[in-house]
């Protein structure tokens, strides 16, 4: 069964530094890979996602990530980040249409 | 426009009270699914379906029923609540395979069951 493994629980960043968000996945083959957002008290959006082609992909609100295959990895990373990225990112990959996600990873940003 | 609806978006009830969430999507999806959240444990599925009368169970569906009597609709039902079943609770709908397995999400029910 695929796995997705977000090993950091909770990052701290100051405003208008870098984020990287890490996230490996356990599967056979190159499953789609996607990221989303969880706002306090809201849904999740979706941020980016990856099924073929070029490795780093481009998301909303800045964000990108860069799939490894060698490392089974799909990190997701923002240059500066704003107050409002403060929120839970949860990573999560699909096989035909189902979707398992990561236990996700609280970013909390100080001024 | 496009949007997974559930309601309601908060519910408080008693043990062994049965209830029912309704989720519908209007955007023709064959998919659809049902999570739990729980802190530290990220989103864990409890049923899906992957069209009308086809139903399956996720990682979690011991207590929780699902009916696929319609594509839009995807009810969500507790026949006897207990306190474990405390949680924030999430539809999703996608298409099948392709290219477009992107997945729309409700904007969540809290339950709590006292």
């Amino acid at each position: 069964a695929q796995s997705v493994t977000q090993p950091d629980i909770h990052i701290t960043v100051s405003e208008g530094a870098s984020l990287e968000l890490r996230c490996n996945y356990s599967y056979g083959a190159t499953p789609y890979l996607f990221w989303y957002v969880q706002s306090p008290g809201q849904g999740l959006q979706l941020l980016l996602k990856y099924f073929s082609g070029d490795t780093l992909v481009q998301g909303i609100k800045g964000f990108e990530a860069e799939f490894k295959r060698s490392q089974s990895s799909f990190n997701l990373r923002k240059p500066s980040v704003h107050w409002s990225d403060a929120a839970e990112y949860f990573c999560a990959v699909a096989i035909g249409g189902e979707l398992s996600f990561g236990a996700g990873t609280t970013v909390t940003v100080r001024a | 426009e496009a949007q997974v609806t559930q309601n309601p978006r908060y519910l408080i009830t008693v043990t062994g009270k049965k209830l029912t969430v309704t989720c519908s999507q209007n955007m023709n999806h064959e998919y659809m699914s049902w999570y739990r959240q729980d802190p530290g444990l990220g989103l864990r599925q409890i049923y899906y379906s992957m069209n009308v009368e086809v139903t399956d169970k996720g990682d979690v569906p011991e207590g929780y029923k699902v009916s696929r009597k319609e594509k839009r609709n995807f009810p969500l039902i507790l026949e006897s609540p207990s306190p474990n079943q405390t949680s924030l609770y999430f539809c999703a709908s996608s298409f099948m395979g392709g290219l477009n397995t992107e997945a729309f999400f409700g904007q969540g029910t809290r339950l709590t069951v006292v």
